[in-house]
């Protein structure tokens, strides 16, 4: 099938915003989700929007969905050494009675002190 | 309140050992997941469970079973593990709505 696609990497200096893009494969997809993963971690959730909101933002996270491009970007405001991280996009496509959760490959974050 | 447990974190299985990674989640979710993450390949789909009692093979099933032994419960068996089954797993489970949730993953090593 096809891939939810993500830029690998990105670098921004300290205090700076972090945008990291997305575009997603299924315009049926309700739920759209942003993972962060630190190394050896987990996958924790940070946000995620449903596919009737344009905009979600939660305290440093803005997350944008346009529809019509299938695109959703997650933007750090203020970025500290903290949030550098793997970050990864991930549609909840329906089927067979449940909910798939498809991923992107991940974003690499680096923030430079 | 500990979300969605894994069980071994870490392992290591000689080529042709069979395993059976364990998950529970207390979350009252009716689906639940299991994924393999390596390097370059995000995470890929194995099998999940909308329900109890019910499972579907994901995008890489091959060399896996599951068993939705009840609610809570998701297991990952590999009869005949080979070198290629080397990854890290996660299990995750997810409601009605929105939410989904990762254990903390179990890094496996096939020599």
């Amino acid at each position: 099938g096809e891939d939810v696609e993500q830029s690998l990497f990105l670098s921004v200096r300290e205090g700076d915003s972090s945008v990291i893009n997305c575009t997603y494969t299924d315009s049926s997809s309700t739920y759209l989700y942003w993972y962060k993963q630190e190394p050896g971690a987990g996958l924790q959730l940070l946000t995620y929007i449903f596919s009737n909101m344009d905009m979600k933002q939660d305290q440093r996270l803005t997350v944008l969905l346009n529809k019509k491009d299938k695109h959703l970007s997650l933007r750090i405001a203020d970025t500290q050494t903290g949030d550098s991280a793997i970050y990864f996009c991930a549609e909840r496509r329906p089927g067979a009675g449940s909910y798939q959760l498809t991923f992107g490959k991940g974003t690499k974050l680096s923030v430079i002190p | 309140n500990a979300g969605v447990t894994q069980t071994p974190k870490f392992q290591v299985l000689k080529t042709g050992q069979s395993m059976t990674l364990q998950c529970a989640q207390d979350m009252n979710h009716n689906s639940m997941y299991w994924y393999r993450q390596d390097p370059g390949m995000g995470l890929r789909l194995i099998y999940y469970s909308a329900s109890e009692g019910t499972t579907d093979k994901g995008e890489v099933p091959n060399g896996y079973n599951v068993s939705r032994l009840n609610k809570r419960e998701f297991s990952l068996r590999l009869e005949s593990a080979a070198p290629s089954q080397t990854s890290v797993y996660f299990c995750a489970s997810s409601g009605h709505f929105a939410e989904a949730f990762f254990g903390q993953g179990t890094r496996l090593t096939v020599v």
